[in-house]
């Protein structure tokens, strides 16, 4: 079955260090997302993607970046990990063929610590 | 600028009653309105989403909800509420003058006592 998936679904990392969470979709969608999931802030779009070789920010980019090689990945790095960054993380798709009517897929999500 | 409001962080209901989780929104333009149920330690599931034409949306698991542009609300309803059913519900509001981004609400955790 087609479906969106996230690795790691765990990750603990220092201050400092550049921080890599993987994305993989097999419905040929067009378009993926990242969000940040926080208490009390339900959840923020950080970067998105309407096709290969395009990426847009988000609301809460800075510190954030993404590319899109292929129509199946969106990588989200951590340039320098901060606490700040301490959150859940989720990938999202939708088929980009409906506009602004698509319907978005959510991966599991990756929790992520930065000590 | 778009937003999206829950103004309940935690609704209570016993088994077997009717359950509401409210949702207003604030856009410019039309709105395009989504409801997502997470459960513990997984991602969000889509339930359902008004586009346009009639105000009650059916969606899944015996979910609905209703559209009334007058109030800017998009609250979610189900007759009768299961154990099964207690999650974290997030509202989305994309504005069709914005593009595709979504904007959701801070979510409002439902509990249903047996």
């Amino acid at each position: 079955d087609a479906e969106i998936t996230q690795s790691p679904r765990h990750k603990i990392t220092e201050t400092g260090r550049q921080v890599t969470l993987a994305c993989h979709q097999t419905w040929n969608h067009n378009n993926m997302f990242w969000y940040r999931q926080d208490l009390g802030h339900g959840l923020r779009l950080i970067h998105y993607s309407y096709g290969v070789q395009d990426t847009n920010k988000g609301e809460v980019s800075d510190g954030y970046s993404v590319s899109r090689s292929n129509t199946e990945d969106l990588p989200l790095t951590l340039e320098s990990a901060a606490s700040s960054q301490t959150s859940v993380y989720f990938c999202a798709s939708s088929p980009g063929l409906a506009g602004r009517t698509d319907t978005q897929y959510f991966g599991p999500g990756t929790r992520l610590t930065v000590l | 600028a778009q937003s999206v409001a829950q103004p309940e962080d935690q609704v209570n209901v016993a088994e077997g009653n009717p359950l509401t989780v409210k949702c207003t929104y604030s856009v410019s333009g039309n709105p395009y309105l989504f409801w997502y149920v997470q459960y513990p330690n997984r991602g969000l599931q889509f339930l359902l989403k008004y586009i346009t034409g009639d105000n009650l949306v059916k969606g899944s698991y015996g979910f609905e909800a209703e559209f009334n542009k007058s109030q800017t609300s998009f609250h979610l309803k189900k007759p009768s509420a299961l154990v099964s059913d207690s999650a974290l519900y997030f509202c989305a509001v994309r504005d069709g003058q914005a593009g595709t981004a979504l904007i959701f609400g801070k979510g409002t955790t439902l509990s249903v006592s047996s």
